[in-house]
């Protein structure tokens, strides 16, 4: 069964530590999202790759944000130095998308979240 | 540019009734929707999909959605809800074309809450 894996499930961390999180899409899946929900804000997007390369990373805090693909079985998602505002729960996900050829495509299946807390 | 308001924030009902949650979309090419339920500490799993093909789609719980694309809307509807049915629900919409395809947009959520 095909899922998409993020660890850890869980971060405890403290104010301006460096946070680390991972994410393995699933196999041959060509784009993967990163997402933050908050109660505030709900879903925001972060940033999106497709085959590996960042297309979008505007709704990322440059500053302090970073998010890689080192290769395809892994994206990570940087956090340095964290802050309580940081807290919330990351999601990846991850889907194959083909412009414009509808069969190509899937729907963007959601790991279970890291949820980070700030404190 | 995209975005996606989901109408309702929160839409109580009681078992066994009709539900409609509302959700309009704005895009400048073309998009696919989707509607994902989200249950308490969980991730985001698909309830449906339209991508192409007839407005008219159905998903799983006994949920279906219809792409109305002149009042580009994808209200999701059940027509008898049960107690497991409370959670949080999502629209999203993705580029199907232009320079930014793929990328992904969410509304705010609506939260469904069932009463017995």
């Amino acid at each position: 069964d095909a899922r998409v894996t993020q660890t850890p499930r869980h971060k405890v961390t403290e104010m301006g530590q460096e946070v680390t999180m991972r994410c393995q899409p699933i196999l041959g899946h060509n784009t993967v999202f990163w997402y933050r929900q908050t109660m505030m804000q709900g879903l925001e997007l972060l940033a999106y790759f497709r085959n590996r390369a960042p297309l979008d990373d505007s709704g990322m805090p440059k500053d302090r944000f970073s998010a890689e693909m080192p290769d395809a079985t892994l994206a990570t998602l940087k956090i340095q130095p964290s802050e309580p505002r940081d807290s919330a729960v990351y999601f990846c996900a991850s889907g194959l998308v083909q412009a414009g050829i509808t069969t190509m495509n899937t729907e963007a299946f959601f790991g279970q979240g890291t949820r980070l807390t700030v404190v | 540019a995209q975005s996606v308001t989901q109408l309702d924030s929160q839409v109580p009902v009681f078992e066994e009734a009709p539900v409609e949650l509302r959700c309009n979309y704005s895009s400048s090419v073309s998009v696919y929707l989707f509607w994902y339920v989200q249950y308490p500490n969980q991730g985001l799993q698909l309830l449906l999909k339209y991508l192409s093909g007839s407005t008219l789609v159905k998903g799983i719980n006994g949920f279906e959605a219809e792409f109305n694309k002149s009042q580009t809307s994808f209200h999701l509807r059940k027509p008898s809800v049960h107690i497991s049915d409370t959670a949080e629900y999502f629209c999203a919409v993705r580029n199907a074309g232009g320079t930014s395809y793929g990328k992904l947009t969410f509304g705010q959520g609506t939260i469904l809450t069932v009463h017995p």
